[in-house]
């Protein structure tokens, strides 16, 4: 199976910080990466697909990139709504998940 | 919109089986789409356990291929889960969804939490 690895495990940031969750496959995953947030008592929900497509109503401030076997995820101007953890998967073979990040605010 | 409701004994003994049960609304389970059965470890881990397709036919995760199975219900528009031979490593959170378009979880149930005790 492909394993993701994701990092880091936490992040601590500032309200309008920008932040970067990273992924990586331990082989090339053809840009066939979704990131997920999860809030709190929540269930999961569909953030970006294809590496860098934004989900429909996913706001703009959430962004994708990477190729081959490295990911990232990017917020850009952190809100308190952000809080949460934030996981990857790749969908290249059956799905595996990335380990998540738990983000906070400062 | 499709909405799902996962259902089951909230503890289960050692040994024995889980059964899970996944109630669709807003879709017709043999309209299209795997459905999915993923679970979220304490500590965060998660791993998809397997699909029953819109078909009916099943993938399992190689890592559970002996101990699990997915089934449905098309009049009642479900499908379950059982896991058999649990131990305390099976104690987790239970989702279900479907794998839409690009193999994709852009709908989960809420999800029920599982434990394995004794």
């Amino acid at each position: 199976d492909i394993q993701m690895t994701q990092s880091p495990a936490s992040l601590s940031a500032s309200l309008g910080e920008t932040v970067t969750i990273e992924c990586r496959a331990s082989e090339d995953i053809y840009n066939g990466l979704a990131w997920y947030q999860q809030k709190p008592g929540k269930s999961p929900q569909l953030l970006i697909y294809n590496a860098n497509s934004l989900h429909t109503g996913v706001p703009s401030r959430f962004s994708g990139s990477g190729s081959g076997t490295q990911y990232s995820l990017k917020i850009n101007s952190l809100q308190s709504e952000d809080v949460a953890s934030y996981f990857c998967q790749q969908y290249y073979d059956y799905p595996t998940f990335g380990s998540g990040t738990k983000l906070e605010i400062k | 919109e499709i909405q799902l409701q996962e259902s089951g004994p909230g503890l289960v003994k050692p040994s024995q089986s889980l059964s899970l049960t996944c109630s669709v609304t807003g879709y017709t389970i043999t309209s299209g789409y795997d459905w999915s059965w993923i679970r979220k470890f304490p500590g965060n881990k998660m791993e998809w356990m397997g699909y029953i397709s819109y078909s009916g036919s099943t993938n399992y995760n190689p890592s559970l291929k002996s101990r699990i199975s997915i089934t449905r219900d098309t009049s009642k528009n479900q499908f379950f889960l059982q896991l058999n031979s649990v131990t305390t490593e099976d104690t987790a959170t239970y989702y279900c969804a479907p794998l839409t378009g690009g193999s994709l979880f852009d709908y989960w149930g809420q999800g029920v939490m599982v434990t394995v005790s004794s």
